[in-house]
């Protein structure tokens, strides 16, 4: 069974940082891309990253490129989500999601998501 | 990037009727990259639809996709008291990835 577990979540003021991790199980984590897709209290859903299987190559959209940062370590099966320079507006549910295959963008799996709160 | 726009924003319907719902978007999804979910309150979006029209597994056939282009639609048959949820579409055919603004299906 494919599980997936975030941690990290928490308060934090404007301009500082946080890492969030995602544990995966249940599945040969390093032959599946992976993503972060956030969701704003009462909002959609919006994706902010992905690696792929090997972590040779990152994705992401231009509301984040530059400030937050997706990794794994395969040797631990965990998906890492470090963010920095934050904002009020990065107030949401982080979810870290699975890709089903290689080429494929979309979201087989996801965790039970992380809330991370910008406020001062 | 690729907008989607989902109608209605809210459909009131009574269990066993069915549901459409629609999602368009600005520019062509070519190979039918859109894929369905299932959001509950307090929970992870769901995996309904992928391809359009390809159910994931365990999803049962009353959920169904269909379209192509710009302009494609989730159909529930004999909704279920455990349907009523917010849906959202997505397309994976381009970077960034992006989500449409949701259908919230509410008992009526």
């Amino acid at each position: 069974e494919v599980q997936l577990l975030e941690s990290g979540g928490g308060l934090v003021q404007p301009g500082g940082s946080l890492r969030l991790s995602c544990a995966a199980s249940g599945f040969t984590f390093s032959n599946y891309a992976m993503s972060w897709v956030r969701q704003a209290p009462g909002k959609g859903l919006e994706w902010i990253s992905s690696v792929t299987g090997s972590g040779g190559a990152t994705f992401y959209p231009d509301s984040v490129k530059g400030r937050f940062t997706i990794s794994r370590d395969n040797s631990k099966n965990t998906l890492y989500l470090q963010m920095n320079s934050l904002r009020a507006e990065d107030t949401a549910v982080y979810y870290c999601a699975k890709r089903p295959a290689v080429g494929t963008a979309f979201f087989e799996y996801w965790g039970q998501g992380a809330l991370v709160t910008v406020s001062s | 990037e690729i907008v989607l726009t989902q109608s209605p924003g809210t459909l009131s319907l009574s269990p066993g009727e069915r549901a459409t719902l629609s999602c368009r978007a600005s520019q062509s999804v070519s190979s039918s990259y859109l894929a369905w979910y299932q959001q509950k309150p307090g929970q992870a979006p769901r995996l309904l639809i992928y391809g359009a029209s390809s159910r994931a597994t365990g999803i049962p056939d009353r959920f169904s996709g269909s379209g192509s282009g710009t302009d494609f639609t989730l159909t529930i048959n004999r909704l279920e008291p455990e349907d009523f949820a917010v849906y959202y579409c997505q397309q994976y055919v381009s970077s960034p990835l992006t989500f449409g603004g949701g259908t919230k299906v509410e008992i009526k």
